[in-house]
């Protein structure tokens, strides 16, 4: 089956400081991208869509210049959090649908990003 | 827009009994996909069954079927002799078959406990 990986797993860092969150397709290409944010019990929110070698598209009401992201290659596609704030702890999880595919989306095993 | 909705937060059930889980939704297309995602405590998303809206036959995956209501917009899944490890949040979600973009819409989901 279709892997997803997401990198780190776990994240503290200072507030004020940038967070990269690394999402890689193992075993197949990955055209589409998305990026989740998850408070916990509720549910996942789409922060962002990307597409490998184009800008990301966002949902209303998150901050572009905040969630930066950047789908380099068909297998790599990076969240980065600009100056976190602790308001920003949450988990976030990635998804990859393949190329050709009609249905399947993969997701990875999130990231928990605590901000101090 | 379509939206999901999944109205009990909670449910419970006892070991090898069977337990079923209610979404409905609501759409203008006439073509889409329904699935379920299941969401232990590790927090990993599992897809658990897909339905795609043309197909008038139920979903079955083993111990795991849905009941597909097209007119009435429903969409139940039940789990059959329910284990320990079925204990995990549950989102129902859509998605339009027509674009390479179109994103999962998630239901709010509910938290299944099993009862030894």
């Amino acid at each position: 089956g279709a892997v997803v990986s997401q990198h780190p797993s776990r994240v503290i860092c200072k507030s004020g400081t940038s967070v990269k969150i690394e999402c890689r397709s193992l075993d197949f290409q990955a055209t589409t991208m998305f990026w989740y944010r998850q408070f916990p019990k509720q549910s996942l929110m789409l922060m962002a869509t990307s597409n490998e070698g184009s800008k990301a598209t966002y949902e209303q009401g998150v901050e572009k210049d905040k969630f930066l992201i950047n789908h380099a290659s068909l297998t790599l596609s990076t969240l980065t959090v600009t100056s976190a704030h602790p308001e920003d702890s949450s988990f976030y999880i990635c998804s990859a649908r393949r190329a050709g595919g009609q249905f399947e989306q993969f997701f990875g095993p999130g990231t928990r990003l605590t901000v101090l | 827009a379509q939206t999901v909705t999944q109205s009990q937060p909670e449910m419970s059930v006892q070991e090898a009994e069977t337990v079923t889980l209610s979404c409905t939704y609501d759409t203008s297309e006439s073509d889409y996909y329904l699935f379920w995602y299941k969401q232990p405590p590790s927090r990993q998303m599992i897809l658990v069954i897909r339905q795609e809206a043309y197909k008038q036959q139920n979903a079955t995956e083993n111990r795991f079927s849905v009941n597909f209501q097209k007119a009435a917009k429903s969409f139940s899944l039940k789990i059959s002799d329910s284990q320990l490890g079925d204990a995990a949040m549950y989102f129902c979600a859509y998605r339009s078959i027509t674009g390479a973009n179109s994103k999962l819409t998630f239901g709010k989901g509910i938290t299944l406990s099993v009862r030894p």
